[in-house]
């Protein structure tokens, strides 16, 4: 299964946007990118995905380089909410959620 | 729309004993997963059902841990006996369906303790 490699931990002011890379060298073409926090005490929660082109909804929007080898989640204004763990995560198109959830980017928002 | 819905919330045992765990995914969900997330680490995927059959239970430690899922709907997760090590977040999951395009949706979770 193809992993997932994040920072362990980001800082961002509140009100301002938050960029958060997640490298994927080793992605299939069946691939979706996933993106899901965690806030304490809670499950994850999803928060966007894509395949190839960028996406936008509600909570984010969703960077995906060409070659689909990186990804970035924007956080276009950062809340206090917004502090958790980020999670990149890869799903298999073909079937299967035998996802690999690595440690993470545990987001700090500063006041 | 209600979520995935998990019981008990916390459980304290002591080793050796044994532990269950119950789960009842979102109305219509076919695909249900349990994960195991020890605290500092992200969770990790024990098993994996379309509808009562099991897809995938490779890293579901089978000598001690057993899941169901009856009639395609709730799910119970046992362990037995327990050991320390299994203190975790056991987390349940659901999505509409298989493929990588649909989102999975996570219940609260059961703090286990072992003591």
């Amino acid at each position: 299964d193809a992993k997932t490699t994040q920072p362990n931990s980001m800082e961002s002011n509140e009100e301002e946007p938050v960029h958060l890379p997640c490298n994927h060298s080793t992605i299939s073409g069946t691939d979706y990118i996933h993106w899901y926090r965690q806030l304490p005490s809670q499950g994850p929660e999803y928060v966007i995905h894509g395949l190839t082109s960028n996406v936008n909804n509600r909570m984010a929007s969703l960077a995906i380089a060409e070659d689909r080898k990186s990804s970035t989640l924007i956080l276009h204004r950062a809340t206090l909410r917004d502090a958790a763990v980020y999670y990149c995560i890869l799903r298999d198109g073909g079937g299967g959620f035998k996802t690999i959830f690595g440690a993470g980017t545990r987001l700090f928002v500063k006041a | 729309e209600a979520g995935v819905a998990q019981s008990p919330r916390y459980k304290i045992i002591e080793k050796r004993q044994s532990v269950a765990f119950w789960c009842n995914p979102i109305s219509g969900h076919a695909t249900l997963y349990w994960y195991q997330q020890i605290l500092g680490q992200g969770p990790k995927l024990l098993i994996q059902f379309q509808n009562n059959g099991v897809v995938d239970d490779s890293q579901l430690p089978k000598d001690r841990f057993s899941a169901e899922r009856l009639k395609g709907v709730d799910s119970t997760l046992k362990i037995q006996p327990a050991k320390l090590e299994d203190s975790a977040v056991y987390l349940c999951a659901s999505s509409l369906a298989v493929g990588g395009g649909t989102e999975a949706f996570f219940g609260q979770g059961t703090r286990l303790t072992v003591v």
